[in-house]
């Protein structure tokens, strides 16, 4: 099935740094959303973006919907310990069958103290 | 509002037994979906419902059942139950309409198939 490609995999950073991670796809989606799930739960809606440049914050964090469409970043600044977590990206569109959300692999984030 | 809720948490089960995973959602969405979470490969969908009395397989379908009785609810049955269902199950909800959605995720049933 079809996936995002989400980078990196996994990051280790000192708390107070500041963190990039980015989504792609061959795909065009109309709205990009990021999650954070920690262990033992669900994920966790962070920011929905719904329009191609869009920039949209969410305290510390700030999202972009990529200009083709394709893609999207979310940034994280002053990394603290609560951070530590798997951040996944989707895509949602709609196709032939109906709405299609599509999920990447996640980036899994250690903060160090 | 409760959001998505699933129960059970967690459910240890024998190769061949039948169970049903109960999720239930009360912001009135339309859309309702169901997911597998396994290591390395982010989450797949396995069925998802429109709306009452519609539902639609997912990209990983076989081995469960799905019905939509009512808005609010959306069971998952596993009818016999394969070591290869093992995994973290999530449902998600939200709302139809317009061309830009945003989903919500319940806690999530943990499932170990022996």
């Amino acid at each position: 099935g079809q996936q995002l490609n989400q980078s990196p995999q996994s990051m280790f950073i000192q708390e107070g740094e500041d963190v990039s991670m980015n989504c792609t796809s061959s795909s065009i989606f109309n709205t990009w959303l990021w999650y954070k799930q920690e262990p033992g739960e669900g994920p966790v809606l962070l920011i929905a973006l719904y329009k191609a440049g869009e920039l949209t914050s969410n305290g510390r964090l700030t999202a972009q919907f990529g200009i083709t469409r394709k893609d999207s970043f979310l940034n994280i600044s002053a990394s603290i310990p609560s951070d530590v977590g798997i951040y996944f990206c989707a895509g949602q569109a709609w196709d032939n069958y109906g709405q299609n959300f599509v999920f990447g692999p996640g980036t899994r984030l250690s903060v160090l103290p | 509002n409760a959001g998505v809720t699933q129960t059970p948490k967690f459910q240890v089960l024998k190769t061949g037994q039948s169970m049903t995973l109960q999720c239930a959602q009360d912001m009135n969405h339309e859309y309702m979906s169901w997911y597998r979470q396994d290591p390395g490969m982010g989450l797949r969908l396995i069925h998802y419902s429109v709306g009452a009395g519609i539902t639609d397989q997912g990209e990983v379908p076989n081995g469960y059942n799905v019905s939509r009785s009512t808005t609010e609810d959306f069971p998952l049955r596993l009818l016999s139950a394969a070591p290869s269902q093992t995994s973290v199950y999530f449902c998600a909800s939200n709302q139809a309409g317009g061309s830009s959605e945003t989903q919500y995720f319940g806690p999530g049933t943990r499932l170990l198939v022996l």
